[in-house]
């Protein structure tokens, strides 16, 4: 069946270091991507999306490009700030049922 | 414009009892998802709402149901708690059915079965 998988975590990374959270999918047909971000005590909110191949999402200095090839969204930024300490749900959802699934999530930990 | 708001923010319940959880969408949403999220499954799909209609079920037993009124506001039940139902419960709302749309999720309830 559908599904997604990122990377354990958490991972913990210094303020201004470069940031990868890896996300792989499997999927029929050709899903749409997403990054949700959860603050602790928040709801997730959507963090970029990606609908076709080759297609780059990004906000708030954060990317990932949708790479049929490798199965793959990969989430990356530059430069890391302490308020982006938060859990990063990779998710999919392909057009046949429209449902939307989600990775376990990765938890980040950012130090000043 | 206020977000997605569910209730009650907490609950503690005992195994064999039921629960039932409130959420009201965003105003003028039309579509509202549930999902249980756990440390060891992440978020897991239980069903969507559009219209007062149920559009996808995920795959949990007949114990977790849902409605939808035409406000759109939403509730789910589960009877017959089970220790392993204790989770957050999210549900998010969208204008549409969720398609492409970004989906706004609320804060949770927070659930407990002893």
């Amino acid at each position: 069946g559908d599904s997604v998988t990122q990377m354990e975590g958490p991972v913990t990374l210094s303020e201004e270091a470069f940031l990868t959270i890896n996300c792989t999918y499997t999927a029929t047909g050709y899903p749409s991507l997403f990054w949700y971000v959860q603050y602790p005590g928040e709801g997730l909110q959507l963090l970029l999306k990606a609908t076709k191949a080759d297609d780059k999402g990004s906000n708030k200095g954060f990317e990932a490009t949708y790479r049929k090839e490798t199965t793959s969204f990969h989430l990356e930024k530059g430069s890391v700030q302490v308020s982006d300490s938060a859990v990063y749900f990779c998710a999919l959802r392909v057009s046949r049922d429209d449902k939307i699934i989600f990775g376990k999530g990765t938890r980040l930990h950012i130090l000043p | 414009k206020a977000g997605v708001t569910q209730t009650p923010r907490y609950l503690i319940k005992t195994r064999g009892q039921q629960v039932t959880l409130s959420c009201s969408p965003i105003s003028g949403h039309r579509s509202v998802s549930w999902y249980q999220q756990t440390p060891g499954q992440g978020l897991q799909f239980l069903f969507e709402y559009f219209s007062e209609t149920q559009r996808n079920k995920g795959n949990f037993p007949g114990r977790f149901s849902g409605r939808q009124f035409s406000n759109s506001r939403s509730e789910m039940n589960v009877s017959t708690l089970e220790l392993g139902d204790s989770a957050l419960y999210l549900c998010a709302s969208s204008l549409q059915a969720a398609t492409n749309e970004k989906l706004f999720f609320g804060s949770g309830t927070q659930l407990s079965v002893l």
